[in-house]
């Protein structure tokens, strides 16, 4: 199936620290989903992106779609401990009905 | 309150044996698919259905059986055919593109 390259693979910061990720495809995508993912839980939806060049916040989280649908990065400002997790974007390849294909997901580990 | 199902939280199967995983959602979702996550992996499908009896093989469903009877369940069986079953097992709905994930099944093999 369709690939997501999502990096970094881990990050261990310190708390306040800004975070940046990002998901890229040599393919275009025509929906970009965040999701956070706590330890032995489901993932939960963070941020959902629609059209290209899209910028959206959630609280201290910002999302965007790229301008050449085929990238999305994240960034989470002010990092506190809670932010522990695995965050994992997600897209709907262009001829692939409501389809999400994964990446592969971030660690992120954030210490105190 | 609305929401995804999935139970037991944690099973322990012996090899050889078939085992099945319970995903009921209420919140009246067409799609339902069924996820697989190993270890630092991400997310592979395994099977979704997009309508009541009808289910489509994802990238990952060999050793792997579904039914759809009803819109609000979608069981994920894993057969003895399955050489690797031990994971963390994902069920998730959606109405259009924004899938709703359970809480998971942690599946290990003894």
């Amino acid at each position: 199936g369709q690939q997501l390259n999502q990096s970094p693979q881990s990050m261990f910061i310190q708390e306040g620290e800004d975070v940046s990720m990002n998901c890229t495809s040599s393919s275009i995508f025509n929906t970009w989903l965040w999701y956070k993912q706590d330890p032995g839980e489901g993932p939960v939806l963070l941020i959902a992106l629609y059209k290209a060049g899209e910028l959206t916040s959630n609280g201290r989280l910002t999302a965007q779609f790229g301008i050449t649908r085929k990238d999305s990065f994240l960034n989470i400002s002010a990092s506190i401990p809670s932010d522990v997790g695995i965050y994992f974007c997600a897209g709907q390849p262009d001829n692939a009905g409501n389809m999400l294909t994964f990446g592969g997901g971030t660690r992120l580990m954030v210490k105190p | 309150d609305g929401g995804i199902t999935q139970s037991p939280k944690y099973l322990f199967r012996k090899e050889g044996q078939n085992v099945t995983l319970s995903c009921e959602q209420n919140l009246n979702h067409d799609a339902m698919y069924w996820y697989r996550q190993d270890p630092g992996q991400g997310l592979r499908l395994i099977y979704y259905s997009q309508i009541v009896n009808d289910f489509q093989k994802g990238d990952i469903a060999e050793g792997y059986s579904v039914s759809r009877e009803k819109k609000e369940s979608f069981p994920l069986t894993v057969t003895s055919a399955q050489k690797n079953p031990t994971a963390f097992y994902l069920c998730a709905s959606s109405i259009s593109i924004e899938a709703f994930f359970g809480q998971g099944t942690r599946l290990t093999v003894v």
